[in-house]
């Protein structure tokens, strides 16, 4: 089993739409949790951070569920340049280096 | 705050050189950096954590004398890729980690072609 698991998608919504990924690590023990953004070649970029309490940073919302070991991104009003994939990543106890799962893609059409 | 450089952006090379890519951090220092590859759609894959000061910390199956790592400051890590084949072609990409945190803030990654 990975360590971080997404569903690849590809997730294709219109502008506008509400869009949520779910994201399930298999560390009990882990401790940080953060939702990147990757752009067709280029680097990952830190979207937000995942606090147990939940978080929202404008549109985006983040949620962590530790007893079934989820954490969810909910995009609200999608726009085209929210078009990306967004990695799911967690820490892992015992490494230095953080675990990315291996991305949900999403493609906003007009 | 918090920017990561890295150089060169692209390089291509012939077969059987070495290429050396820089990681810097800008803003901030790191005692720790990553290097990931990437293939094209494919996940980020960690090769290595550099640490300042002492020797890198390869992953399972990343050839530690193919892949030189140096990180001889708090703010710069380097990776050699000696002796390059084409398979080694791929997207380098670094991160630092600030100190005292968990987030990874990533550099523009180096687009290497192998001939």
């Amino acid at each position: 089993r990975k360590e971080v698991e997404q569903d690849p998608g590809p997730f294709n919504v219109p502008e506008g739409a509400t869009v949520a990924f779910n994201c399930t690590y298999s560390n009990s023990a882990s401790q940080s949790f953060f939702w990147y953004r990757q752009d067709c070649r280029k680097e990952p970029k830190l979207l937000m951070s995942v606090y147990s309490s939940g978080n929202e940073d404008g549109r985006f919302t983040a949620q962590l569920n530790r007893a079934s070991q989820y954490i969810s991104l909910l995009i609200r009003d999608s726009k085209l340049s929210d078009s990306a994939t967004y990695l799911c990543v967690v820490n892992s106890p015992g490494r230095r280096a953080l675990t990315f799962g291996s991305g949900t893609r999403l493609q906003v059409q007009p | 705050g918090a920017v990561v450089s890295q150089h060169p952006s692209r390089v291509i090379c012939k077969s059987g050189t070495s290429v050396k890519i820089e990681c810097r951090s800008l803003d901030f220092q790191a005692t720790t950096m990553f290097w990931y590859r990437q293939f094209p759609k494919q996940s980020l894959m960690l090769m290595a954590t550099s640490n300042e000061g002492s020797k890198a910390t390869y992953e399972q199956g990343v050839e530690k004398d193919k892949f030189l790592i140096n990180h001889a400051s708090l703010t710069l890590s380097t990776l050699t890729v000696t002796s390059a084949h084409p398979e080694d072609s791929s997207f380098y990409i670094c991160s630092a980690r600030v100190i005292g945190g968990d987030e990874q803030y990533f550099g523009p990654g180096t687009r290497l072609t192998v001939t």
